[in-house]
């Protein structure tokens, strides 16, 4: 089974700052996905990076990088020069194969980001 | 990006009715979609996983015949909620998908959800 564990139900962050959102998982398979998704008070999933399992580069999307490592079972989120409208919930999640030949996507309980001006 | 709309945004209904919510990929065709049901502060939790032209898979724990799944087309896919419940008051979104296998990055499309409240 597979499972996604946030440990951080909430973070301060000063504007302008670094912040580091921690994410672990667990799974048996081979060839997975992890992604992180922003969610607002509006309720919308935003997408945010993704890493695969085999890539050997951690992923980097703008202000975004992904902190995979990978014999640790762990995909930190960094936000860097945080800004206020980064304020919102954030999810790691992780896809992988399901018995039915799809994949599936499970998430993890979210970190509460704000920033402080 | 591509979009994926669900209608209606907002819905208030009484104890004992049923509510269908539609979720639609706008500009691709979604083989796969997901329907995942968030409680308030809580992550997302999945509720069943449909594939066009086929019945929906269901996650263990989610009653089917409560909460029936249709995937007519591929870029339709509807969720109802029958006889509805205050407990079942939740926040619904639907995910949709191209294709089947990989674990690409790209790929899967949250809509913007259905706040449901039974009264």
């Amino acid at each position: 089974a597979q499972k996604i564990t946030q440990t951080q139900p909430g973070m301060f962050v000063q504007e302008k700052e670094a912040v580091t959102l921690d994410c672990t998982y667990d799974t048996s398979d081979q060839s997975y996905g992890l992604f992180w998704y922003k969610q607002p008070s509006s309720g919308e999933m935003i997408f945010l990076i993704y890493q695969g399992s085999y890539d050997e580069q951690n992923a980097t999307e703008g202000r975004y990088s992904l902190n995979f490592q990978k014999a640790r079972k762990s995909a930190n989120l960094v936000i860097s020069a945080s800004q206020l409208g980064d304020s919102a919930m954030y999810f790691c999640a992780m896809r992988s194969a399901h018995s039915g030949g799809y994949q599936k996507v499970t998430f993890g309980t979210g970190t509460k980001l704000q920033v402080i001006p | 990006g591509a979009v994926v709309s669900q209608h209606p945004s907002r819905v208030i209904c009484k104890s004992g009715t049923s509510v269908k919510i539609e979720c639609r990929s706008l500009d691709f065709q979604a083989t796969t979609m997901f329907w995942y049901r968030q409680f308030p502060k809580k992550s997302l939790m999945l509720m069943a996983t449909s594939n066009e032209g086929s019945k929906a898979t269901y996650e263990q724990g989610v009653e089917k015949d409560k909460f029936l799944i249709n995937h007519a087309s591929l870029t339709l896919s509807t969720l109802t909620v029958t006889s509805a419940h205050p407990e079942d008051s939740s926040f619904y979104i639907c995910s949709a998908r191209a294709g089947r296998g990989g674990t690409s990055g790209r790929g899967q499309f949250f809509g913007p959800g259905t706040r449901l409240t039974v009264l």
